[in-house]
């Protein structure tokens, strides 16, 4: 069975940067993507981008490109997710999850538990 | 970008009733790339629906998709319990993948 573990919460100052991880257990890393998806409190889902690691390139939406680096480190199964220039706004729970087909960006079918991000003075 | 609406914001409806929740988006989506996740408080989203109409492993059969193009609909044939939550829309068959804003389904 396929899971997603993500790394703990984070408390960060404004103008640092947090990056999360998402280690996958099961199942084949290289060939499913990965996408990080935002909800900041009582708010909805924002896809900020995600990665195919056998292909390596990551897209991401243009509202977090040049903030925002996706990556991937195959021989521990395991993508990341660093945010630069954090502000209030980047308080939120931030979600990685996998693409339900094998070389393609596609429906989230696994989801890890989250890691809640706090930017506070 | 496509921009998904959902409608209505929020649902208030009784155990065993039917739920249809709509999602509409700005421009054809590819190949009908359309999901649909429900999520509860505090929990992660789950799949319930890939490729506008098909039902993700272990989603029980009340749950159904349908629709193409720019319109798409879930429908919840008669509500447990377990589905008061809020449901959202994705598509996935181009970047950016957006989401649409989320339908409450509420207990009425």
């Amino acid at each position: 069975q396929v899971q997603l573990v993500q790394s703990g919460a984070e408390v960060k100052k404004p103008g640092s940067s947090v990056k999360v991880s998402c280690k996958t257990s099961g199942g084949n890393f290289r060939s499913y993507s990965i996408s990080w998806v935002r909800q900041a409190p009582g708010q909805g889902l924002e896809w900020m981008g995600g990665i195919i690691p056998v292909f390596g390139t990551a897209d991401y939406a243009q509202k977090f490109q040049g903030r925002v680096t996706i990556t991937t480190d195959e021989s521990t199964s395991t993508a990341y997710m660093e945010l630069s220039s954090l502000n209030s706004e980047a308080t939120a729970v931030y979600y990685c999850a996998r693409g339900m087909v094998r070389g393609d960006f596609s429906a989230l079918d696994i989801w890890g538990q989250g890691t809640k991000v706090t930017v506070s003075s | 970008e496509i921009v998904l609406t959902q409608s209505p914001g929020t649902l208030s409806l009784s155990p065993g009733e039917r739920a249809t929740l709509s999602c509409r988006a700005s421009q054809s989506v590819t190949y009908n790339y359309l999901a649909w996740y429900q999520q509860k408080p505090g929990q992660a989203p789950r799949l319930l629906i890939y490729g506008a109409s098909s039902r993700a492993t272990g989603i029980p059969d009340r749950f159904s998709g349908s629709g193409s193009g720019t319109d798409f609909t879930l429908t919840i044939s008669r509500l447990e319990p377990e589905d008061f939550a809020v449901y959202y829309c994705q598509h996935y068959g181009s970047s950016p993948r957006t989401f649409g804003q989320g339908t409450k389904v509420e207990i009425k």
